[in-house]
């Protein structure tokens, strides 16, 4: 089945711990996103990759790192989570193209304490 | 820059109506339009786009879209509602020749069918 897969769906951490949320697809595309969902704002991109080893900052990458190793696995890295990271975050994945639109993940739901 | 908007936090119909869920956009040229819908504790999921051609795109579940450049506008429609429709409703926008990732959201409507 063709899927976005993120890990984990939820996680609960506190201030300072460093923590990885994956991000893989199995449809070979090239384009990857990562995107937070908070209440009134919709989805703000964070950072995105046009193809292996190319990334580049969305709207809100303060606070957040990423790195394409591999054309299915797109991670966010927070160093250094704070509260104000509290958010559902969503991978997404999309063809060279643009024609189409993206395929999501199933989301993570983060807390920072 | 590219913006998308949607004008409605929250939309209420009957089951049985027809349904509107509006959306706004401003783009240089002629734009790429989405729709996509989320169900509680799931991902966004793609519902219909308009690329080019036909005016009125239609998509899943029964949803269809109309693309209006004179208003800018591009409103989720369905012709009888169901309570399994309610969900959150995300239009979104990219600008032809710019980079795939460069998807504009907006900030989402929820739709709500009462039985």
């Amino acid at each position: 089945e063709a899927q976005v897969t993120q890990n984990p769906r939820y996680l609960i951490t506190v201030t300072g711990k460093k923590l990885t949320v994956t991000c893989s697809q199995n449809m070979n595309h090239e384009y990857m996103s990562w995107y937070r969902q908070d209440p009134g704002l919709g989805l703000r991109q964070i950072y995105y990759s046009m193809n292996v080893e190319v990334t580049d900052k969305g709207d809100v990458p303060e606070g957040y790192k990423v790195s394409r190793k591999e054309k299915r696995n797109f991670p966010l890295i927070l160093e250094s989570p704070s509260p104000n990271q509290t958010s559902l975050y969503f991978c997404a994945s999309s063809l060279s193209s643009g024609n189409y639109g993206y395929t999501f993940g199933s989301g993570t739901r983060l807390t920072v304490v | 820059a590219q913006s998308v908007a949607q004008p409605e936090d929250q939309v209420n119909v009957a089951e049985g109506n027809p349904l509107t869920v509006k959306c706004t956009y401003s783009v240089s040229g002629n734009p790429y339009l989405f729709w996509y819908v989320q169900y509680p504790n799931r991902g966004l999921q793609f519902l219909l786009k308009y690329i080019t051609g036909d005016n009125l795109v239609k998509g899943s579940y029964g949803f269809e879209a109309e693309f209006n450049k004179s208003q800018t506008s591009f409103h989720l429609k369905k012709p009888s509602a169901l309570v399994s429709d309610s969900a959150l409703y995300f239009c979104a926008v990219r600008e032809p020749h710019s980079s795939a990732s460069k998807i504009i959201f907006g900030s989402g409507t929820r739709l709500s069918i009462r039985p």
